[in-house]
């Protein structure tokens, strides 16, 4: 079971900004191991959006951003626009020797 | 471009196995690693394991230890994963994604940046 949770849905206009929370433990996110959000729009493969806490690859709008407190990490989108209706993940690495690599539960963002 | 591309659905009964190819293109094959991860909606996103490309180590996740088994051809520059003694709750799309790293902090972290479309394997009787 996904060890990261996350709200499991938020919504927003057009133009508005929303907030993704994803909260973790000590032994992931909290250990000082990186966290990173993906993208998945309907029927596609996920899409990396930020790694490394706060960076984005080259190609993804500054709409994204990202930041980790903690045992917690969030993204933001601002300006929300229709093509970000999309399920939206985070990752990390927990150091508890039998997981690994770690994933939120997920949220569905709908554009109202 | 880079790109993973995977083999199609499968439907398997409890008790089988089943093997799942991942075809790269577009990067150097033996340059980057390729991870294993699968979503069911009882289970979410799992992380089955990692294989270098370069030499073929590997490396599982606890619980799929003694059930998956990477591969790769090189010569093909695909990777497959083979997972055995099929369950119910192995009913799941598996991806493959590709490794990448970068300094962070005093050390390095590794993500996944590119991802395959997704195989669906159902397991039914």
């Amino acid at each position: 079971q996904s060890v990261l949770t996350q709200p499991p849905s938020v919504s927003g206009a057009p133009g508005e900004s929303v907030t993704i929370s994803c909260a973790g433990s000590s032994s992931n996110i909290g250990a000082a191991n990186g966290v990173q959000w993906y993208q998945q729009l309907p029927g596609t493969a996920p899409k990396l959006l930020i790694y490394a806490n706060t960076h984005r690859p080259s190609g993804v709008p500054d709409r994204f951003s990202a930041s980790k407190s903690g045992t917690s990490a969030s993204l933001a989108i601002s300006g929300l626009q229709a093509e970000d209706e999309a399920d939206y993940f985070c990752q990390s690495y927990d150091t508890v020797d039998t997981i690994g690599y770690v994933f939120g539960t997920g949220t569905k963002v709908t554009v109202l | 471009q880079i790109q993973l591309v995977q083999s199609g659905p499968e439907v398997k009964k409890p008790g089988a196995s089943v093997k799942v190819s991942c075809k790269a293109s577009g990067y150097n094959f033996i340059s980057q690693y390729i991870h294993w991860v699968r979503h069911s909606p009882g289970q979410g996103f799992e992380w089955i394991g990692i294989m270098n490309p370069d030499g073929g180590s590997t490396n599982y996740a606890q619980k799929f230890k003694d059930r998956v088994t990477l591969t790769r051809d090189t010569s093909t520059s695909t990777v497959y994963m083979e997972i055995s003694s099929l369950l119910h709750e192995d009913t799941a799309v598996y991806y493959c994604a590709r490794d990448s790293r970068t300094i962070y902090g005093a050390g390095m972290i590794d993500y996944f940046d590119y991802w395959g479309q997704g195989t669906l394997v159902t397991v039914a009787s």
